[in-house]
């Protein structure tokens, strides 16, 4: 059973440029969940999707960010018109459908975003 | 929203020895405590978890003990090995948002 997959590993963007991370989640996992992590810190929440339904987006910055989970292939995290500040480390997560919303959130290998 | 404190920032242990990591969350809300383990460059990896309703787990040398009056829990590492050495995270969760801890980052001397 594959875990889940993100790609790419690193991603290079210059200033003003687009940045397209992808997550497809474990098998049979229908939650998928994006955080960030800045250097020597702890993982931020950014939003919580599910299939064709964004559910909180709370963490994620006003401008420039979006996220999607389409009914076929990965979810998209999208961040438009990049800034030095962007650059993190992006973690997807996933987890089952469950009634009662506490099932452990196995996490991705991440993507390094890097900004010149 | 949630805030997650977590202490101490680093640790180093002796090999052998028992680590202790504590958090402390803000809202009564939460319901679910998982810890995950980092090592440098890789994915954070669950190790353990807690719900609100049980007060202790143990998994092996692993155990997590919550106190919901107290909104605090801990992680317990005892026997610890080199391939310990890794940075920890706490989170609470309230409707599936992780709030994680800043992490400790453990150090296992051989």
């Amino acid at each position: 059973n594959a875990g889940v997959m993100q790609n790419p590993r690193h991603l290079v963007r210059r200033r003003g440029q687009e940045a397209r991370l992808r997550c497809s989640p474990m098998k049979g996992h229908s939650h998928v969940y994006w955080y960030r992590q800045l250097p020597e810190e702890g993982l931020k929440f950014m939003v919580y999707l599910q299939k064709e339904n964004i559910i909180d987006e709370s963490g994620m910055p006003k401008e420039r960010f979006s996220a999607e989970f389409p009914k076929e292939g990965p979810s998209i995290l999208r961040i438009q018109q990049v800034v030095r500040g962007d650059s993190a480390a992006y973690f997807c997560a996933s987890s089952p459908e469950t009634g009662d919303g506490n099932q452990p959130q196995h996490f991705g290998d991440g993507t390094r975003l890097s900004i010149l | 929203g949630e805030n997650v404190e977590q202490h101490p920032s680093t640790l180093s242990v002796q090999e052998g020895d028992s680590a202790v990591i504590k958090c402390t969350y803000s809202d009564s809300a939460s319901n679910y405590f998982p810890w995950y383990k980092q090592e440098l460059g890789k994915r954070p990896q669950l190790i353990i978890d807690i719900r609100s309703n049980v007060g202790e787990k143990k998994d092996q040398r692993i155990a997590v003990t919550l106190n919901k009056t107290a909104k605090h829990f801990s992680l317990h590492i005892t026997e610890t090995q080199p391939e310990d050495s890794a940075v920890y995270f706490c989170a609470a969760s309230i409707k599936r948002q992780l709030t994680f801890g800043s992490g400790t980052q453990l150090t296992v001397l051989p």
